[in-house]
């Protein structure tokens, strides 16, 4: 079967570093996507991996370990406006353009 | 603005119904997608239509049939609407199979 895990909360302090988790096991892996979404918003590309390593964009960035079906986003110098949820969505082998989303990790950015 | 845009924003209709949504995109992409995002929050793929052919067409009941008249266009009818059909869906699109999909404002339907 396809499994994305992700916390489902985190809180944290405007200026701060925040890092949200996503482990993934899926049938083949063909690269992995985060996306921001707004409450009540569409969700928004922030975020592609398919190689391991750091893809670093601005204040946020991503990690890879494919061999340990784990990833990452790193957002810095938190604002109020980070606060949103982050999806994880892997594509996995063989399917076109199909993603497995995750549930989310809901980011609540604090004074 | 380039965008994927939806109609309508909210659509509340009483069980037994037939209603569509339809999505349009302006940016030139030639793979659009439909995804139902529950209660819970998990976005699952429905269908993805690449230039106006089907290519992906997920475990979804047979009352609900996509169409895409072009390339630019990708609607959605769903037949004799149940209770669980409640939940927003939003449309995507990208520039081939293989691009990052990007997503339409989302129409929360709510059936009574």
């Amino acid at each position: 079967g396809q499994n994305i895990d992700q916390p489902t909360e985190m809180t944290a302090t405007e200026g701060a570093i925040v890092q949200i988790n996503c482990t993934y096991q899926t049938s083949g892996f063909n690269g992995l996507f985060w996306y921001q979404q707004h409450a009540g918003e569409a969700p928004t590309f922030l975020s592609y991996n398919v190689l391991d390593g750091l893809e670093e964009k601005g204040r946020f960035s991503s990690f890879l370990s494919r061999s340990k079906g784990y990833s990452y986003l790193l957002l810095k110098e938190l604002q109020m406006k980070d606060s949103a949820s982050y999806l994880c969505a892997v594509r996995p082998s063989g399917g076109y353009n199909k993603l497995i989303f995750g549930a989310g990790t809901r980011l609540a950015v604090h004074p | 603005d380039t965008a994927v845009s939806q109609t309508p924003k909210y659509l509340v209709t009483q069980m037994g119904n037939d209603k569509s949504i339809k999505c349009e995109q302006n940016l030139g992409h030639d793979t659009m997608y439909w995804y139902k995002q529950d209660s819970k929050k998990f976005l699952k793929i429905m269908f993805s239509y690449n230039n106006k052919e089907l290519i992906i067409n997920e475990t979804v009941p047979n009352r609900f049939s996509p169409k895409s008249p072009d390339k630019a266009h990708l609607n959605l009818h769903i037949n004799s609407l149940e209770l669980g059909d409640s939940a927003v869906y939003f449309c995507a699109s990208s520039q081939g199979t293989w691009e990052t999909q990007y997503f339409g404002p989302g129409t929360r339907l709510l059936v009574l």
